[in-house]
């Protein structure tokens, strides 16, 4: 979606290294989420965010970090404490955390393992 | 913990053929979504569902809410190639309406 920018789109990791995955978003949404997605796999949560300066960890939040200090941003720093990096992470944005609005997804960020 | 499942997880048809896929929640929902995820792409919204027994159709899809309100089923007439994807619903089993997502149905058209 147009309102969502995620760089880069592709990553290479170096073993031992963080590395961190951009989010922006200008369509004023309180809520953001961080997705992970690997081959032929569902999407699953790594952590969310409903409002700016609070956010809440999802299904497989180890080794990953987050930040919300702006409504706009979502940064996802992947550490080295994950050891299987390897895969497709989508940010997701929402109106308003409670609310039944669909969520609006970027064009992805494709992380691999050097 | 409460999940959403779909099936099949995979679908080869022929361009021309029907294709349906099936989402099941453990709970009762208050509403469901669909997603589209091109090759390659992510997803993107598709429609929403709330009533009991609610049907909507866009072009040759039509989707429908079960009238307990605990799965779905989204059915594409006469495939085209355009249709290549992967298909997720989604539903709000967690807190604050946070969204779980199926585990996808991939649809793959043979021209």
């Amino acid at each position: 979606d147009g309102g969502i920018t995620q760089s880069p789109k592709y990553l290479f990791r170096k073993e031992g290294q963080n590395v961190t995955l951009s989010c922006e978003q200008n369509l004023n949404h309180d809520a953001m989420y961080w997705y992970r997605q690997d081959p032929g796999q569902g999407l699953r949560l790594i952590y969310y965010s409903q409002i700016v300066n609070d956010f809440q960890k999802g299904d497989i939040a180890e080794g990953y970090s987050v930040s919300r200090e702006k409504k706009e941003s979502f940064p996802l720093t992947v550490t080295s404490a994950q050891k299987n990096p390897t895969a497709f992470y989508l940010c997701a944005s929402r109106l308003n955390g409670n609310s039944n609005q669909p969520q609006h997804f970027g064009d992805g960020t494709r992380l691999s393992i050097l | 913990g409460q999940q959403v499942m779909q099936i099949p997880q995979y679908q080869h048809v022929q361009e021309g053929e029907d294709f349906t896929t099936y989402c099941n929640s453990s709970t009762t929902l208050s509403n469901i979504q669909w997603y589209k995820q091109r090759p390659g792409g992510h997803p993107v919204f598709l429609i929403q569902l709330v009533k009991s027994g609610e049907v909507k159709k866009q072009k040759r899809l039509t989707f429908q809410f079960g009238e307990a309100k605990k799965n779905s089923s989204l059915h594409i007439t006469a495939t085209q190639t355009t249709d290549v994807g992967t298909y997720f619903c989604a539903g709000p089993l967690r807190a604050g309406n946070m969204l779980t997502f199926g585990g996808g149905t991939r649809l793959m058209v043979k021209p």
